[in-house]
């Protein structure tokens, strides 16, 4: 199984600054790479796919980079709306594995 | 738009069992995999199960391997999960999600809003 690693568990920052949130594999994912976001109560929301590919409707502030074992979620600006939970996950191997998660919270 | 609607979640005796629903509406779900995932109180996510398009595959993670079985019909737009033998690990808000539409890509594109299931006594 790969395991995926999420850091910094959490991220202090201002409204308006750049976020970057760090995920990295035990073994190489290629550019099978994911980002989540989720907010309290709620269902996660795709972000990213193919490490860099944004999502139908996702603002251009997210962005996505990385491969084999190091990725990459970095908010160039962020919004109000933008504190919550992001994940990473893996689907190069199964079973489907996902980062224990980078709370983004307000500084 | 694409809805995804779970039901079936609850309290639930250790070793007991329950059926969670999954209604789809808003696209082809003949058409797509589908998967179910979990989330533990105040913890991350744990993918559990796949489906085929029609049925006729399946995959589970070891954790629920034995214990759970996903079926779907196509006819009513309607993903199951069956779970026997639940213990208190089996805690957690459980989601069906719709997998990406392209061959290989086991992403999920649309999450329903998780349904809780409670294991205790």
């Amino acid at each position: 199984e790969i395991v995926m690693t999420q850091s910094p568990a959490t991220l202090s920052v201002s409204p308006g600054e750049r976020a970057t949130l760090s995920c990295r594999a035990s073994q190489t994912v290629s550019s099978k790479l994911a980002w989540y976001q989720q907010k309290p109560g709620q269902a996660p929301r795709l972000l990213i796919y193919g490490a860099s590919t944004r999502a139908t409707g996702i603002p251009a502030r997210f962005s996505g980079s990385g491969s084999g074992t190091e990725f990459t979620l970095t908010i160039s600006s962020l919004q109000s709306e933008d504190f919550a939970v992001y994940y990473c996950q893996q689907y190069n191997n199964w079973p489907l594995t996902f980062g224990g998660g980078t709370k983004v919270e307000i500084k | 738009e694409v809805q995804l609607v779970e039901s079936g979640g609850g309290l639930v005796q250790p070793g007991g069992s329950l059926r969670l629903s999954c209604a789809a509406s808003g696209f082809t779900f003949s058409s797509y995999y589908m998967q179910w995932a979990r989330q533990a109180p105040g913890k991350g996510l744990v993918w559990i199960s796949r489906i085929y398009k029609d049925g006729s595959g399946t995959n589970y993670a070891d954790s629920v391997k034995g214990r759970f079985t996903i079926s779907r019909d196509n006819a009513k737009n309607t993903l199951y999960l069956q779970m026997n033998s639940l213990s208190a690990e089996d805690t957690a808000v459980y989601y069906c999600a719709r997998e990406s539409p392209q061959r290989g890509d086991y992403y999920f594109d649309y999450w329903g809003q998780g349904t809780l299931v409670t294991v205790s006594s």
